[in-house]
């Protein structure tokens, strides 16, 4: 079945570094993906459509010059977290729906990245 | 803007239980809704995607409804097992060319041996 690889699973980094995170649909195009951020005991909150070609549309108080996204391919999407700090910690995680109203537009998640800024 | 709710936020039950999750949204212009399940530190597994136009969707030993004018949805799980145990999540997709997700907060269930 249709596939999601996020990598990595788990980041420790020091503050101000930067963090990229790979999304990739393994057995299938995705001209749209979207990325998600959770916080500890809250649900999943969407921050980004990432668009293949074309910029990424941010949800409302997400900052795009932190959270930067490229969709390069139709099989890759990245989102870079530039000059991390403690509050960035989450756990994010990708999502990229069927093409084409596959299997009724379900959308496959990928396993997540837990991101620890120190 | 659309709300998703689910009650309760938690639930213990014991070993072959047959128990309902709760899932409701304010705005009944939805394309779909979908429910997952997620584990501990990990990501999203799909258990049953409904269309706005079904009523409700079966698999195994979970079934799913959907009244889409009340802004209602169901989870029930029959005969529960411990490794049932996990937090499951409810989302709905938007009528139109949106296919963003929104998530309710989930329902943390515990099913004891």
């Amino acid at each position: 079945g249709a596939v999601v690889s996020q990598h990595p699973s788990r980041v420790i980094c020091k503050s101000g570094t930067s963090v990229k995170i790979e999304c990739r649909s393994l057995d299938f195009q995705a001209t749209t993906m979207f990325w998600y951020r959770q916080f500890p005991k809250q649900s999943l909150m969407l921050m980004a459509t990432s668009n293949e070609g074309s910029k990424a549309t941010y949800e409302q108080g997400v900052e795009k010059d932190k959270f930067l996204i490229n969709h390069a391919s139709l099989t890759l999407s990245t989102l870079t977290v530039t000059s991390a700090h403690p509050e960035d910690s989450s756990f994010y995680i990708c999502s990229a729906p069927l093409p084409r109203g596959g299997k009724g537009n379900i959308q496959y998640f990928g396993a997540g990245t837990r991101l620890s800024v120190l | 803007k659309q709300e998703v709710t689910q009650i309760p936020a938690a639930l213990s039950v014991p070993e072959g239980e047959n128990l309902v999750l709760n899932c409701s949204f304010t705005d009944s212009a939805i394309y779909n809704l979908q429910w997952f399940r997620q584990d501990p530190g990990k990501g999203l597994t799909s258990l049953l995607l409904i269309q706005s136009s079904q009523r409700e969707q079966t698999s195994g030993r979970l079934n799913a409804s959907l009244d889409k004018s009340s802004g209602r949805s169901t989870l029930y799980i029959a005969a529960s097992q411990p490794g049932d145990s996990a937090t499951y999540l409810c989302a709905v997709r938007p009528s139109g060319s949106a296919r963003q997700l929104t998530f309710g907060s989930g329902t943390q269930l515990t099913v004891l041996p």
